[in-house]
């Protein structure tokens, strides 16, 4: 099964409007950390942020945040302000802690274009 | 402070060739590990070192594939004999060994792209 789940293959957004990428996970550990990254046209893999599974707050890093219901099993990723800049692929990524291993398990990313 | 890098990033070889990539990681991260992302698919786990010691090798996908980490700073992945599948973009991440129950970041590099034709 699936561990991260990112349905939308391509967005669209206009410049200086907010965005939302989801992500929904699958894990029955009690204790896993979600993560973001953007990955440009350049290539390289950028960290954006992080959500805790005891973190009581959503998660935010200047204009990103986490929409984190736990309930739901979904960490979405919102851009507010979309700039030029922001158009890259997107990964939303879970690592489990009682898991023996350190790996990350990734969804297939969604790729933003942000529209001037 | 320098990121992880990442050497060569492209390769273009045909079946059959051997490919060595190599990854630096940040001064410093004891844990080591690859990925592959294989075009339009997610990106996989390879496997994890935590200094020269493999942690978890269980996304290996045969013994075509061989890492090494020597003397725990940099690490190579070969690949011998190379085949079509192995196409991909294979990314190398870094992290400190964490301290606590926060789980660490993993700090990525650029990625080689690699194209067995």
């Amino acid at each position: 099964a699936q561990k991260i789940t990112q349905t939308q293959p391509g967005m669209f957004v206009q410049e200086k409007e907010a965005v939302t990428l989801d992500c929904t996970y699958d894990t029955s550990d009690p204790s896993y950390g979600l993560f973001w990254y953007k990955q440009p046209s350049s290539g390289e893999m950028i960290f954006l942020i992080y959500q805790g599974s005891y973190d009581q707050q959503n998660a935010t890093e200047g204009r990103y945040s986490l929409n984190f219901q736990k309930a739901r099993k979904s960490a979405n990723l919102v851009i507010s302000a979309s700039q030029l800049g922001d158009s890259a692929m997107y990964f939303c990524a879970m690592r489990e802690v009682s898991h023996t291993g350190n790996q990350f398990y990734f969804g297939t990313g969604t790729s933003l274009t942000v529209i001037p | 402070e320098a990121g992880v890098t990442q050497f060569p990033s492209h390769s273009v070889i045909e079946k059959g060739q051997t490919v060595t990539l190599r990854c630096d990681p940040i001064s410093g991260h004891d844990n080591l590990y690859w990925y592959r992302r294989v075009m339009g698919k997610e990106i996989k786990f390879l496997l994890h070192f935590v200094k020269e010691s493999k942690q978890d090798e269980s996304g290996m996908p045969n013994n075509r594939f061989l890492a090494e980490r020597t003397g725990g700073t940099y690490s190579t992945l070969k690949v011998q004999p190379a085949e079509l599948e192995d196409s991909g973009v294979y990314f190398c991440a870094s992290s400190p060994l964490a301290g606590g129950p926060k789980l660490e970041t993993q700090y990525f590099g650029p990625g080689t792209r690699l194209l067995v034709l």
